[in-house]
């Protein structure tokens, strides 16, 4: 089944550490985001790609880094950099062609907490 | 700025007690409006798109609607498994393909 994969699903940082999140997904879709979601809050743009070897900065990129070698993949760092890392990161992926109409499909979280 | 609220923050339901819930938005040339539901845990599931004013979709107990403002989400005869977080999302114009969310409304349906 098509679909987009996030691990892991739960990740601990210590002080000073930065961490990886992956992302894949087998959509083959062009464009990929990763949010932020905060309890209360919407949704907020970190990075997003919408395509192979560029990146842009969504509202909330400080102390983040993402690269995108592969179309399937979209890894997210945090850095030790983001000093209030506690939140669930979402990832989700866009088909570029087929209208204005198309939504972002989302893989289901992965959960960082500070140790 | 483009913008979107969701009211209410929180809606209970009984079993079978139908109601409506809300997304307002602010932005510069819509492209489309949409929405999730998301269950604790998971990431948000797509629902439906809506793209102008007077469209309506319908899926099982929702039916979403579109204003120039505003959208509804109208549950008819919930089930407690309709109990899940909804959220709105607006593509404006200028932002390309980047959506606006809004901060979702929480709906538990007790039996």
């Amino acid at each position: 089944d098509g679909g987009i994969t996030q691990s892991p699903k739960y990740l601990f940082r210590k002080e000073g550490q930065n961490v990886t999140l992956s992302c894949e997904q087998n959509l083959n879709h062009d464009a990929m985001y990763w949010y932020r979601q905060d309890p209360g809050q919407g949704l907020r743009l970190i990075y997003y790609s919408q395509i192979v070897n560029d990146f842009q900065k969504g509202d909330i990129a400080e102390g983040y880094s993402v690269s995108r070698e592969k179309k399937e993949s979209f890894p997210l760092t945090v850095t030790s950099a983001q000093k209030n890392p506690t939140a669930f990161y979402l990832c989700a992926s866009r088909a570029r062609g087929g209208g204005i109409g198309q939504p972002q499909h989302f893989g289901d979280g992965t959960r960082l907490s500070i140790l | 700025e483009d913008q979107v609220t969701q009211s209410p923050e929180a809606l209970r339901l009984q079993e079978g007690e139908s109601s409506s819930l809300n997304c307002s938005y602010t932005v510069s040339g819509l492209r489309g409006l949409f929405w999730y539901r998301q269950d604790p845990g998971k990431g948000p599931e797509f629902l439906f798109t809506l793209y102008s004013a007077g469209e309506e979709k319908e899926k099982e107990r929702l039916k979403a609607t579109l204003t120039k403002k505003e959208s509804f989400l109208h549950i008819t005869a919930p089930k407690p498994e309709d109990s899940a977080t909804y959220l709105c999302a607006v593509s404006p114009g200028n932002y390309g393909q980047n959506f606006v969310f809004g901060p979702g409304t929480r709906l538990s349906v007790l039996p």
